[in-house]
């Protein structure tokens, strides 16, 4: 069970724009900044989204965060074959000290 | 380049030790958090605990607390996760991950622990 909620799956076809969703308490998104992960099959996961809405240097600007209260946001605009992967939320805990997770989206594009 | 590249897979019996590393470069060792994550087979993420080298100040999730050791050796740019017994539920993908302003920046490739009897 992970502390952060996100839909199991999530699918849209090739030039659509898909969101998934990541829903937290205060102790968490309602306190602090989220980041998000995207993970390719049998790699590690690699940083796409921090402060809630920040890309690092060479991911495209399809990709975009928002956060409202204690809910976040990814989305994903122009979706491509190779967007076709699992993307995780997280954001640190003030009461675990540690950072959580959500239990992860595996996004299909049809 | 900062790069974390940790130790090969390794497979191990239940009930022996275990330990295994993420050497770091290209960036200062001692003055950034390095992290320690979980991953079970077709599983999501979990944090295990954090370690900061420079004064070896780490913290456990309480979910592994007592169930395994971070350590790091700043001679050598490398942290440590460890196991003084394995079980079979710690059959998993560990990745070693910089901590940096609450975000994991960069990730090393994973070590793949299988216990098997």
């Amino acid at each position: 069970q992970s502390v952060l909620t996100q839909p199991p799956s999530a699918s849209g076809t090739p030039g659509q724009r898909v969101t998934i969703s990541c829903s937290g308490s205060s102790s968490n998104i309602g306190n602090n900044a989220v980041s998000w992960y995207l993970q390719l099959p049998g790699a590690a996961p690699k940083l796409l989204i921090y402060s809630n809405t920040q890309r690092p240097s060479g991911v495209p600007d399809r990709f975009s965060g928002s956060k409202s209260g204690t809910s976040a946001s990814l989305a994903i605009s122009g979706l491509q074959s190779e967007d076709e992967t699992d993307y995780y939320c997280a954001a640190w805990d003030d009461s675990l000290n540690g950072l959580v997770f959500g239990g992860g989206t595996k996004l299909t594009v049809l | 380049e900062v790069q974390l590249v940790q130790s090969g897979a390794e497979v191990k019996k239940p009930g022996e030790s275990l330990q295994i590393s993420c050497k770091a470069s290209g960036y200062s060792f001692s003055t950034y958090f390095i992290a320690w994550v979980r991953q079970m087979p077709g599983k999501g993420l979990q944090w295990i605990g954090i370690i900061y080298p420079s004064d070896s100040d780490t913290r456990y999730s309480p979910s592994f607390q007592g169930q395994v050791t971070i350590s790091a050796d700043k001679s050598i740019s490398t942290a440590f996760l460890q196991w003084s017994g394995l079980g079979s539920s710690d059959s998993a993908i560990y990745y070693c991950a910089r901590l940096y302003a609450r975000k994991l920046d960069y990730w090393g490739q994973g070590t793949l622990v299988t216990v098997s009897s």
